[in-house]
């Protein structure tokens, strides 16, 4: 059973610029979310990908977007890069069935730092 | 939206002392209940969870407490050992899917 890996671990971009995350989820898994955690705070619910369609999403502007692949793998792309951008984004895939989530499994995540 | 309320922010305890952190909840809908734990620098790992139509679960040194007349929910850590040195996370589930986090407690044990 391989776990949740995410690319890049790290990222350093300028404001004004586009970035794309990338998440594989674990075997077995059909469901992604995807959260933000800022320094010192709890993970803050982005979206997830159930079916290939998102599904349910938390109080994000629309330039975060996604994308869930037949494999389960996932994509999140932020547009327009904002300072506050700067932040461990996690990766969470978990066996859903009719949308609903159960145990997450988390990935590393990937540091993105906005200059 | 759901909001959860976590305290500590920090706790430092003796090792072989119990560790406590109490959570709380506005949304009644909300129906599950985890705890992750987060070592510095790795990612949160589930720990225990619990549903509402329970009151309590245990889990070796681990247990979890559930009032959902008061919305509270509780982590108990008994004879706390260095390596339960984490931040720990609170978390509800209201609907079928997001899950809402505290904002952590840093425990620190101290051998």
């Amino acid at each position: 059973e391989t776990g949740v890996t995410q690319s890049p671990t790290h990222l350093i971009k300028t404001r004004g610029q586009q970035v794309t995350l990338r998440c594989s989820s674990q075997s077995g898994h059909n469901t992604v979310s995807w959260y933000q955690q800022a320094l010192g705070q709890g993970p803050q619910f982005i979206f997830q990908y159930y079916r290939e369609e998102e599904n349910g999403r938390g109080n994000f502007p629309p330039r975060f977007s996604g994308l869930q692949f037949p494999n389960y793998s996932s994509e999140l792309n932020v547009n327009a890069l904002e300072l506050d951008d700067s932040a461990l984004y996690l990766c969470a895939s978990s066996l859903a069935g009719g949308g609903t989530n159960e145990k997450l499994f988390f990935g590393s995540g990937t540091q993105l730092s906005v200059l | 939206g759901e909001n959860v309320e976590q305290h500590p922010s920090t706790l430092s305890v003796q090792e072989g002392d119990s560790a406590v952190i109490k959570c709380t909840y506005s949304d009644s809908a909300s129906n599950y209940f985890p705890w992750y734990k987060q070592e510095l620098g790795k990612r949160p790992q589930l720990i225990i969870d619990i549903r509402s139509n329970v009151g309590e679960k245990k889990d070796q040194r681990i247990a979890v407490t559930l009032n959902k007349t008061a919305k509270h929910f509780s982590l108990h850590i008994t004879e706390t050992q260095p390596e339960d040195s984490a931040v720990y996370f609170c978390v509800s589930r209201a609907g079928s899917y997001q899950l809402t986090f505290g904002k952590g407690t840093k425990l620190s044990v101290i051998p």
